[in-house]
């Protein structure tokens, strides 16, 4: 199975500031990778597929990046509605498996 | 617009069974695999299990094999989970989730969840 880890666990910043979030898988995995955004009590929304492709309707400030072993999730300018636990996500082989969360705060 | 909706979850004992159900709307059903992903309480998301678009191929995480059986019926736009043998680390919000063309392996569309609780 390809375990993936994210750091931080939890992250505090400022609005307007630039916040990146990683994501390591444990073995390599080209750029089968997702990430989703999930507030509370919602269901998780899909922000970013194949490490760097934005889904339609998410903001520019969200980017993705990497391949292989390393991946980041870039939010450019924190927005208050950005407050929300972010997840990655491996679809290289089965079982697909996702990180354990990053918590997002603002300061 | 593209709906997903969860129902069939409830309260249920350890060694039990449930049966949720997921109704799709606003896309052609039978196009895309469909998956369940789950989340404990307070935790991180799990996937569950998978279906291609024909219901011709599925997969399954190790926690949930032999136990759990996914099916869809694309005439009735309906996925569903048979979950048999319950234990009370089954205990968990339960999505489903478009899972693209093909078996993609990304989760584009996710419904609200539905609570199974596995307790005595």
């Amino acid at each position: 199975d390809i375990q993936m880890t994210q750091s931080p666990s939890t992250l505090s910043a400022s609005v307007g500031d630039r916040v990146t979030i990683t994501c390591r898988a444990s073995q390599s995995m080209s750029t089968w990778l997702a990430w989703y955004q999930q507030k509370p009590g919602k269901a998780p929304k899909l922000l970013i597929y194949k490490a760097s492709s934005l889904e339609s309707g998410v903001p520019s400030r969200f980017s993705g990046s990497g391949s292989g072993t390393e991946f980041t999730l870039t939010i450019s300018s924190l927005q208050p509605d950005d407050i929300a636990t972010y997840y990655c996500q491996q679809y290289n082989s089965y079982p697909w498996t996702f990180g354990q969360g990053t918590k997002v705060e603002i300061k | 617009e593209v709906q997903l909706v969860e129902s069939g979850g409830g309260l249920v004992q350890p060694g039990g069974s449930l049966r949720l159900s997921c109704a799709a709307s606003g896309f052609t059903f039978s196009s895309y695999s469909m998956s369940w992903v789950r989340q404990a309480p307070g935790k991180g998301l799990e996937w569950v299990s998978v279906i291609s678009g024909s219901g011709g191929i599925t997969h399954y995480a190790d926690s949930v094999k032999g136990r759990f059986t996914i099916s869809r019926d694309n005439s009735k736009n309906t996925l569903s989970l048979q979950m048999n043998s319950l234990r009370a680390d089954d205990t968990a919000v339960y999505y489903c989730a478009i899972t693209g063309i093909a078996l993609a392996g990304r989760f584009d569309h996710w419904g609200q969840g539905t609570l199974v609780t596995v307790s005595s």
